[in-house]
């Protein structure tokens, strides 16, 4: 089974812009999450979309939306990007195997806001 | 807020040399993993602890949950450089239907050949 693919992996934009970001899970898996990853605040749960509904949701201003699409992939939107939004975004598909969750996480999208 | 405290937070050591990371909390978690993250990549489970008091193998690790499953560490065995990677440690907290993981900021392991 191929993972987690994630993309663009890396991305320059200037303050002010929006940038776009795409994951596609791991087949069969319904479930996608979204982490904000640097260095001082490790990884920061962004939200969580299952079967095209967002599911649970952390504490990140409204500049930053998700949505998933029928066949589970899923996108994320910054908008009116800030420097401090510079930071490794991951993004994970899950399963649940014998009532215990497993996620798969891709390589993330590096993002340099300038 | 920082719930989870993992300790060293950079560690450089020999090769097969022995060490152990911690992951400490004043919360109770009804689970903990581990993971591994090298340079590039995203964060790859290696261990989910259940039990207070489990202790957990693989190969080389071993992983050990509290006993009031607060905190839990991972110990390495003649370290190798394979092992060089950021290892993060995510407790699970059960809110009605919805299971939140709280991360630590991760031990950032350098194992010199």
């Amino acid at each position: 089974k191929a993972g987690v693919t994630q993309t663009p992996r890396y991305l320059i934009k200037t303050r002010g812009q929006q940038v776009t970001l795409s994951c596609s899970p791991i087949s069969g898996h319904r479930s996608v999450s979204w982490y904000q990853q640097t260095p001082g605040q490790g990884l920061q749960f962004l939200f969580e979309y299952f079967s095209e509904t967002q599911r649970n949701k952390g504490n990140f201003p409204g500049r930053f939306s998700g949505r998933q699409f029928s066949n589970s992939r899923s996108e994320m939107n910054v908008s009116t990007l800030e420097l401090g939004d510079s930071a490794l975004y991951l993004c994970a598909s899950k399963a649940n195997r014998a009532g215990r969750e497993t996620q798969y996480f891709g390589p993330g999208t590096r993002l340099l806001v300038l | 807020t920082q719930l989870l405290e993992q300790s060293p937070q950079f560690l450089s050591i020999q090769e097969g040399e022995n060490l152990t990371v911690y992951c400490n909390s004043s919360s109770v978690f009804s689970s903990l993993q581990w993971y591994r993250q090298e340079p590039g990549e995203g964060p790859v489970l290696l261990v989910t602890v259940v039990t207070g008091g489990e202790v957990k193998k693989l190969k080389r690790l071993t992983f050990q949950f509290g006993d009031a499953r607060k905190d839990s560490s991972l110990h390495i065995t003649a370290a190798q450089p394979g092992d060089t990677g950021l290892y993060l440690c995510a407790g699970a907290e059960h809110a009605g239907n919805n299971r939140k993981l709280i991360w630590g900021l991760g031990t950032s392991l350098a194992v010199n050949p």
